[in-house]
């Protein structure tokens, strides 16, 4: 069972443009909802984390937007360049016993044209 | 400061044999978790070690096991191997109660 749903698989934007993953959840338990960005050939690498307490967190051109009620959370890359085509996961995480179990999205290829 | 580190990068095994896999952490971090990442897919929790013990496991049968030693390292072992286990393998450490985790740049494994 998928718990974790991601939207679009594949996205093209112009250079300068806005690029705009989805994420939605199921499971109220996750708190913690990271996004990560992975080149060809590497492991994935944490561009930025929310948490359900905030519905937005930004980071130089990257910007979280997340909706409790809605189970919806998705990433805004801005001004977006060539350098950021890469493959987005979304991905949500819940503790028990103090250890942590990470649920990812099927991921989005991003592809920034000049 | 040396990231996470994993080896090998490639590996080729043919049906049934068994293959283990290393990781050595970020240098601070205790707790590690395997993830195994299919083709165009999104990496899949396998289990997390910390103090040498498995702590939380994904949905994966006993086949894939681990080992965490003293000095924070981790094996991931995969017994019988069959081609649906072809795959890159992740490595991620993070501190304990910390949830921000720092990945290797995984092992490939090839089944044939």
């Amino acid at each position: 069972q998928q718990q974790v749903k991601q939207s679009p698989q594949s996205l093209i934007v112009q250079k300068g443009g806005i690029s705009i993953i989805n994420c939605a959840y199921e499971n109220t338990a996750f708190d913690y909802f990271p996004w990560y960005q992975q080149f060809p050939g590497k492991g994935p690498a944490l561009l930025i984390a929310i948490r359900p307490d905030v519905s937005e967190k930004k980071e130089g051109r990257f910007t979280i937007s997340f909706n409790k009620s809605a189970k919806q959370f998705s990433l805004h890359i801005m001004d977006s360049q060539p350098g950021d085509s890469a493959t987005y996961f979304c991905a949500a995480s819940k503790r028990s016993g103090g250890y942590q179990k990470v649920t990812f999205g099927t991921g989005t290829k991003l592809q920034v044209i000049p | 400061d040396a990231g996470v580190t994993q080896s090998p990068t490639h590996l080729i095994k043919t049906r049934g044999q068994q293959v283990t896999l290393r990781c050595s952490p970020k240098s601070g971090h205790d707790t590690v978790s395997w993830y195994q990442q299919a083709l165009g897919q999104g990496p899949q929790f396998i289990f997390q070690y910390y103090e040498e013990e498995e702590r939380q496991r994904g949905n994966f049968p006993d086949r894939f096991s681990g080992h965490q030693f003293p000095n924070y390292s981790s094996e991931l072992n995969v017994n019988a191997l069959w081609l649906g286990d072809s795959a890159l393998y992740l490595c991620a450490s993070s501190f304990p109660g910390q949830d921000e985790q720092f990945f290797g740049p995984g092992t490939r494994l090839t089944v044939l």
